[in-house]
């Protein structure tokens, strides 16, 4: 069975600009969850997913939206690129239980 | 709210030495368990979890973790290291159905031959 599949898996964007990452879980999952890892931050949550709709949503600003499709396919945006954005940025899916979470390889964003 | 504190940022042991990794955590509720490993350029990968029950858990690769309530901790120990388990080590802390992890700050493991 294939494992969470994250695209692009590396990536860079000037200041301003917007990105668009991709998730796609684990054949079956319909939870999917995000997570920002950074050096200062350590992994924080953004926001959880479950058969498209947010159903949980951590303390980042607006332009960090997310999106899931009815084939349980995540998206997340970051609109007006800020330094500060840098990051990897992870995805993680579940088939219906919290506590087995699987989490992808993730994209690393370079904000320049 | 929930937090979690990792003791310690970098742990340096010898190859056949024990392996001992410090959480403590703190919630409101009852609190579902986690240690996750993350080795350079990949993903989180699940070692062990404490959900209910057992409150020694065993975990993959001779990891295990104790759940103790009382000291609000759940360190995770290894009897033997071995090269192949140097990586970045992560406690995390979820609420019961809540699919959010609460994360520390990580350790990492340097094993040293």
């Amino acid at each position: 069975k294939a494992g969470v599949t994250q695209t692009p898996r590396y990536l860079i964007k000037t200041r301003g600009q917007q990105v668009t990452l991709s998730c796609s879980p684990i054949s079956g999952h319909r939870s999917v969850s995000w997570y920002q890892q950074t050096p200062g931050q350590g992994l924080q949550f953004l926001f959880e997913y479950f058969s498209e709709t947010q159903r949980n949503k951590g303390n980042f600003p607006g332009r960090f939206s997310g999106r899931q499709f009815s084939n349980s396919r995540s998206e997340m945006n970051v609109s007006t690129l800020e330094l500060g954005d840098s990051a990897l940025y992870l995805c993680a899916s579940s088939l219906a239980l919290p506590w087995e979470q699987y989490f992808g390889p993730g994209t690393r964003l370079t904000v320049t | 709210a929930q937090s979690v504190t990792q003791l310690g940022s970098h742990v340096s042991v010898s190859e056949g030495a024990l392996v001992l990794l410090r959480c403590n955590y703190s919630s409101s509720v009852p609190p579902y368990l986690f240690w996750y490993v993350q080795y350079p350029n990949q993903g989180l990968q699940l070692l062990l979890k404490y959900t209910t029950g057992a409150t020694l858990v065993k975990g993959i690769n001779g990891f295990e973790a104790e759940f103790k309530k009382s000291e609000t901790s759940f360190h995770l120990t290894k009897p033997s290291a071995h090269m192949s388990d140097a990586a970045e080590y992560f406690c995390a802390v979820s609420r019961g159905s809540n699919y959010k992890l609460t994360f520390g700050k990580g350790t990492l493991l340097t094993v040293n031959p």
